[in-house]
């Protein structure tokens, strides 16, 4: 098991500007969900796949988009940065479908400064 | 609405002293509801998921438990290593949307 591998670890963007963030699934995890983690609050969810389709999400908008591709890596897409976009962005995989409530294998996180 | 609430927002405890932290939420059905523990500067590290009111679990000085209205998280004789930020987080039926607590950060003092 190699474990959930995210990148870029930090990120600098300026303010309207677009950002592509990647997550290496962990071997077998075909659910994979994104979150948002600003300093000292805890994760908001942004969106789940299933098997490179969208699965759920949560209260974010459309400029926040994603993609999961058939080896279950995934992107995190967002246009149109915003300073209040600054945070932590964190992947998590799970094995098989979602709502079954197996846990999920969180990756370190990708920091994004927009400024 | 859906929400988490997690008390208290900070927890010091000798070595030894044992202690619960509180998840309280509100969820349009529970599809289940997690404890992760996060370090700083690292993802949450998976630890209990539970399903139904009455529900158990334990891992080494940790044990879950979970009610209709909350969970606990009872910690038995920390050590200082058990020092991180405990976070509670449900999974509703509806959407499958996760909804996480701001955390209980935990101090245990040798």
């Amino acid at each position: 098991e190699t474990g959930v591998t995210q990148s870029p670890t930090h990120l600098i963007k300026t303010r309207g500007q677009q950002v592509t963030l990647r997550c290496s699934s962990q071997s077998g995890h075909n659910t994979v969900s994104w979150y948002q983690q600003a300093l000292g609050q805890g994760p908001q969810f942004i969106f789940q796949y299933y098997r490179e389709e969208e699965n759920g999400r949560g209260n974010f908008p459309p400029r926040f988009s994603g993609l999961q591709f058939p080896n279950y890596s995934s992107e995190l897409n967002v246009n149109a940065l915003e300073l209040d976009d600054s945070a932590l962005y964190l992947c998590a995989s799970s094995p098989g479908a979602p709502g079954q409530g197996n846990g999920y294998t969180f990756g370190s996180g990708t920091r994004l400064t927009v400024v | 609405e859906d929400q988490v609430t997690q008390s208290p927002e900070a927890l010091r405890l000798q070595e030894g002293e044992s202690s619960s932290l509180n998840c309280s939420y509100t969820v349009s059905g529970l599809r289940g509801l997690f404890w992760y523990r996060q370090d700083p500067g690292k993802g949450p590290e998976f630890l209990f998921t539970l399903y139904s009111a009455g529900e158990e679990k334990e891992k080494e000085r940790l044990k879950a438990t979970l009610t209709k209205k909350e969970s606990f998280l009872h910690i038995t004789a920390p050590k200082p290593e058990d020092s991180a930020t405990y976070l509670c987080a449900v999974q509703a039926m509806t959407g499958n949307q996760f909804y996480f607590g701001t955390g209980t950060s935990l101090t245990v003092i040798p």
